[in-house]
């Protein structure tokens, strides 16, 4: 089974704090990698896409990959409560097929 | 100018009636898709159509049925609807699967609720 694993939160980080979001996938071989915001009853948006080992920044996001952990963060800095919403963790894999993990949950406390 | 536009927004219907979602896109991509969101949000690929024709086909039972007149538009056909089918139903488009970095681009969602 390839999967995209999130922790559901909710995450509460205080408004201006770096908030961290981590997001683990299993299928090796997969190619790209993405960061979706989804406020509530809203479709989702996507915010950050990183291909390479490393960092990837993009205002007060950074996206950050490493393949050898199969592991995909996404940091906030200068959290702002407009941040609140769900982030879902995107990986292509193998299959050419976007797979999402559950989300997490971010709430900005203000 | 919506980007990709799906109708309707909202869909209340019973068991067992048979429902249509339709989804356009005008961003001249190739390929378009179907995601079903259930209750706890998680977001879960369907269909999805590169140029009219079915690339994936995930383990949905076969009352959905996906229709791709042409590239711009995929429209969503169910069957027999079951209370197990309320969720929300997201349509999404990206410029081409073979470039391998597919950003997909979302509709607003149809809200399908089975009573």
């Amino acid at each position: 089974q390839k999967e995209v694993e999130q922790n559901s939160g909710p995450l509460s980080v205080p408004e201006g704090a770096i908030a961290s979001l981590n997001c683990t996938y299993s299928d090796r071989g997969s190619q790209s990698f993405f960061w979706y915001r989804q406020y509530s009853g809203k479709s989702p948006e996507l915010i950050m896409f990183i291909y390479s080992n490393g960092d990837k920044e993009d205002g007060r996001f950074t996206a950050q990959l490493n393949k050898a952990s199969q592991y995909v963060s996404l940091l906030i800095r200068d959290s702002q409560p407009s941040d609140s919403a769900t982030y879902l963790c995107a990986v292509l894999n193998r299959d050419d097929k976007i797979i999402f993990g559950k989300g997490t949950r971010l709430h900005i406390l203000p | 100018d919506t980007a990709v536009s799906q109708t309707p927004k909202y869909l209340v219907t019973q068991m067992g009636n048979d429902k249509s979602i339709k989804c356009e896109q005008n961003l001249g991509h190739d390929t378009m898709y179907w995601y079903k969101q259930d209750s706890k949000k998680f977001l879960k690929i369907m269909f999805s159509y590169n140029n009219k024709e079915l690339i994936i086909n995930e383990t949905v039972p076969n009352r959905f049925s996906p229709k791709s007149p042409d590239k711009a538009h995929l429209n969503l056909h169910i069957n027999s609807l079951e209370l197990g089918d309320s969720a929300v139903y997201f349509c999404a488009s990206s410029q081409d699967f073979r470039q391998g970095a597919e950003k997909l681009f979302f509709g607003s969602g149809t809200q399908l609720s089975v009573l």
